[in-house]
């Protein structure tokens, strides 16, 4: 069965400090991993876009990492600011011309000053 | 590039009403958008992929006649609720795909109150 699952469900940190976020996936075939941030009651913004074949993409302070042989992914947040605030879902596209996106239940972090 | 807008990003009807909710590409061609639903603290739940000019392709436990989605060109895509009920409130997120990336491209989400 096609999943993604995710840890931690919700995070607090101070601002300025780093985080990581994890996502385990089985998305069989598999073609990427992808890592969006949604606001509260806005749409998911992509943040990368990752394929098996890549391990580590960056996005300003955004790192994603990807170990296509655990299937573990890891979403690195460095020098947080209140902005980051936000729900960070991590979604598994299936293979194909119009393969399914698998989503994530999505961590819930909180940056507090 | 790659912008999605959706309309209206919020509406309150009455129970029994109709309400249409509009996404297009901005600047690309979507060649196939999908609709989502989404709960308070859950995650996306895919309800339909519409093709442009083709029928919407319907997940398993979405109501056809109650969900309706035309895709009549490749810019467009409209969702219309019909005969909205309260349990029918909830956040919906259209996004759209291109021929020429692989990339999803989310709107802004509608947040629809149905009393």
């Amino acid at each position: 069965k096609n999943q993604v699952e995710q840890s931690p469900q919700s995070l607090i940190i101070l601002e300025g400090k780093n985080c990581t976020l994890q996502c385990n996936y089985t998305v069989s075939p598999f073609s990427n991993l992808r890592w969006y941030k949604q606001d509260t009651g806005r749409g998911p913004v992509s943040l990368t876009i990752m394929t098996f074949s890549e391990n580590t993409k960056s996005n300003g302070r955004y790192t994603a990492t990807l170990d296509a042989d655990t299937k573990q992914s890891s979403l690195h947040i460095t020098a947080s600011q209140l902005s980051d605030s936000a729900s960070y879902i991590c979604v598994g596209r299936g293979g194909g011309s119009q393969g399914n996106l698998i989503f994530g239940k999505g961590t819930k972090l909180s940056v507090k000053p | 590039g790659a912008v999605v807008s959706q309309h209206p990003s919020w509406v309150i009807c009455k129970s029994g009403t109709s309400v249409k909710i509009e996404c297009r590409s901005l600047d690309f061609q979507a060649t196939t958008m999908f609709w989502y639903r989404q709960f308070p603290k859950q995650s996306l739940m895919l309800m339909a992929t519409s093709n442009e000019g083709s029928k919407a392709t319907y997940e398993q436990g979405v109501e056809k006649d109650k969900f309706l989605i035309n895709h009549a060109s490749l810019t467009l895509s409209t969702l219309t609720v019909t005969s909205a009920h309260p349990e029918d409130s909830s956040f919906y997120i259209c996004s759209a795909m291109g021929h020429a990336w692989d990339g999803y491209t989310f709107g802004s989400g509608t947040r629809l109150t149905v009393v």
